[in-house]
């Protein structure tokens, strides 16, 4: 089982901050890398999927980067909105599933 | 993206009896579906893929036993805990997709055993 670490576990932050957050994998056998973010008594909702060393992808003002040599991509959001406070999962596939990380719960105040 | 219901959202049950999750896409076919569990401040576990027409793979330590599933219709899977006990409270969610790729969530039932 691919061994999937989120940091930090939790973030607080104002209105207005940008912030980021990393995913760390394992670097070998690299397939793709998805991100989600689940907000409270939501369903979890699709963000990216990245495929490709040095990609990098934007929804809005939130944008990830995939380091596949390293085993790393970070998140980031721009001008935090209280609307973005919400966890934010990824997860690499292994074996025809999804193996989740623990997630970055992110909490903005307005 | 793709819809996917869950029912019911919660549900709080005594102990020993069984209670059935349905999971449900609402605008696509899925042949593949998967049911997670939550642990409080982990992750998303998976405990088994359903595959429409077959029996469900079980991931390691999952009794399949205590959790049936069925996936009788390509728009329906459904999770039923055997014998509930207190231990077996938890966040379950379904997604639906294929493997690998994206998959679609439903929103989770809050089981409550007492």
């Amino acid at each position: 089982i691919l061994n999937v670490e989120q940091s930090p576990q939790s973030l607080h932050v104002q209105e207005g901050d940008s912030t980021n957050f990393t995913c760390s994998f394992p670097s070998s056998n690299f397939y793709a890398l998805h991100w989600y973010r689940w907000e409270t008594a939501k369903s979890p909702e699709a963000l990216f999927v990245m495929t490709l060393n040095g990609d990098e992808k934007k929804k809005g003002r939130i944008s990830a980067t995939l380091n596949t040599k390293e085993g790393y991509s970070y998140l980031y959001i721009k001008g935090s909105q209280p609307e973005d406070s919400a966890t934010y999962l990824c997860a690499p596939p292994q074996g025809g599933k999804l193996i989740f990380g623990q997630g970055t719960e992110l909490s903005v105040k307005p | 993206g793709a819809v996917v219901s869950q029912h019911p959202s919660r549900v709080i049950c005594k102990s020993g009896t069984s209670v059935k999750i349905e999971c449900r896409s609402l605008d696509f076919q899925a042949t593949t579906m998967f049911w997670y569990r939550q642990f409080p401040k982990q992750s998303l576990m998976l405990m088994a893929t359903s595959n429409e027409g077959s029996k469900a793979t079980y991931e390691q330590g999952v009794e399949k036993d205590k959790f049936l599933i069925n996936h009788a219709s390509l728009t329906l899977s459904t999770l039923t805990v055997t014998s509930a006990h207190p231990e077996d409270s938890s966040f379950y969610i379904c997604s639906a997709g294929r493997g690998q790729e994206t998959q679609y969530f439903g929103p989770g039932t809050r089981l409550l055993v007492l």
